[in-house]
């Protein structure tokens, strides 16, 4: 049961552009919100995480936005570098519990 | 401070055989959770332990079982192999609820 889902494998953007991830999910109970970046050969890196008491959050060059309604969560990178190149997981979780619930990553490939 | 280790980084095993993952986190971090990523699907939630105690489980059958020592260490164990098994585990360590959770590089599991 995919409760979390990214239904974009891969993305490709120009240097300098705007990344746009999405992120769908499905329990309407999550109320925590998390991306989270990975490269090869490494695990994957916390980026930024959003409460469900807001609607966005900003940390420099990346922007959550959480649209309740509609179960939908999206992560802007402005402006995008070769460097974000990696694959993207957007996870959700209940309330204090650890029990995260991850999506299948968007491959991101960000060229010079 | 140290980031979260694992070993081994890489294990072929044969079917029906059993493994042992181990898992060191982060200086002062209470709480492990492990997860099971395989192509296409993310990261599943396999369990999470605090203090020793498994306070969360995934819908994982009965072969995949874990503990917590009382330095924090973590093991997971998987018996009787299958070669869906083959994937990639995270370990992920945090202090508690709602923090983001620092990701070892993982074990690479192979079953032949």
């Amino acid at each position: 049961d995919q409760q979390v889902k990214q239904n974009s494998p891969s993305l490709s953007v120009q240097e300098g552009r705007i990344s746009i991830l999405n992120c769908d999910y499905t329990n309407s109970m999550f109320d925590y919100f998390l991306w989270y970046k990975k490269y090869p050969a490494e695990g994957p890196t916390f980026l930024i995480s959003i409460s469900s008491i807001k609607d966005k959050n900003e940390d420099g060059r990346f922007t959550v936005f959480l649209n309740k309604s509609a179960k939908h969560l999206s992560l802007h990178i402005v402006p995008s570098q070769p460097g974000d190149s990696a694959v993207y997981f957007c996870a959700a979780s209940v309330g204090n519990n650890n029990d995260m619930r991850f999506g299948a990553g968007t491959r991101l490939t960000v060229k010079p | 401070k140290a980031g979260v280790t694992q070993t081994p980084r890489y294990l072929i095993k044969t079917r029906g055989q059993q493994v042992t993952l181990s898992c060191s986190p982060i200086s002062g971090h209470r709480s492990v959770s492990w997860y099971q990523q395989t192509p296409g699907q993310g990261l599943q939630f396999l369990f999470e332990y605090f203090s020793e105690t498994q306070r969360n489980k995934g819908n994982f059958p009965g072969r995949f079982s874990g503990r917590q020592f009382s330095n924090s260490r973590s093991e997971m164990n998987v018996s009787t192999l299958e070669l869906g098994d083959s994937a990639l585990y995270l370990c992920a360590s945090h202090w508690g609820a709602r923090n983001e959770q620092f990701f070892g590089p993982g074990t690479r599991l192979t079953v032949l």
